[in-house]
């Protein structure tokens, strides 16, 4: 399961905090992504990157933020503004478009 | 956008049964469909793939069929296992202003009763 990693695997912040998940992958893939999985909702896109220092909005960006100096980390910042932050976090990667996406095992975070 | 429609949401089977889940999609440019599946607890694993120049693909006991006309896709697992249980997420290219990114459905819930 190595090639791109997430951390940590659960995270707890207090409301009002930002709080930044890590991803980085060392498969050499230009494109990376953020999605949040809520049960019953499958996989929803919060921002994707194709190449380093580009990136761009998903389908539920608000609240977010993200950042791509290097080729192989895209951390995810979730900000105080995310009304409903609790969720599973999933990061994945891919040799641009319409390619297989390899996934990182996730992070759960729960803001109490 | 594209829309990815996937059903049932949940597939009770006996070991052995074959298992369908269907997905339906909106965009008729798009072109690559996965399917992924998800065990209890860990990430989503592609099982396989089928792209808009073929209508069948077949890995062993798992088929993905693909009607372009009618815009759906169908995953076919045969002979069933216990460790066949899981969630399958069907996916398709977003061909928009996201060029290649991919849409899923919500998920089907298979569980193999031995």
């Amino acid at each position: 399961d190595g090639g791109i990693t997430q951390s940590p695997k659960y995270l707890f912040r207090k409301e009002g905090q930002n709080v930044t998940l890590s991803c980085e992958q060392n498969l050499n893939h230009d494109a990376m992504y953020w999605y949040r999985q809520d049960p019953g909702q499958g996989l929803r896109l919060i921002y994707y990157s194709q190449i380093v220092n580009d990136f761009q909005k998903g389908d539920i960006a608000e609240g977010y933020s993200v950042s791509r100096e290097k080729k192989e980390s895209f951390p995810l910042t979730v900000t105080s503004a995310q009304k409903n932050p609790t969720a599973f976090y999933l990061c994945a990667s891919s040799y641009g478009n319409y390619n297989e996406q390899f996934f990182g095992p996730g992070t759960r975070l729960t803001v109490l | 956008g594209e829309n990815v429609e996937q059903h049932p949401s949940t597939l009770s089977v006996q070991e052995g049964d074959s298992a369908v889940i269907k997905c339906t999609y909106s965009d008729s440019a798009s072109n690559y469909f996965p399917w992924y599946k998800q065990e209890l607890g860990k990430r989503p694993q592609l099982i396989i793939d089928i792209r808009s120049n073929v209508g069948e693909k077949k890995d062993q006991r798992i088929a993905v069929t693909l009607n372009k006309t009618a815009k759906h896709f169908s995953l076919h697992i045969t002979e069933t296992q216990p460790e066949d249980s899981a969630v399958y997420f069907c996916a398709a290219s977003s061909n928009g202003g996201s060029q290649g990114n991919l849409i899923f459905g919500k998920g089907t819930k298979l569980s193999v009763k031995p």
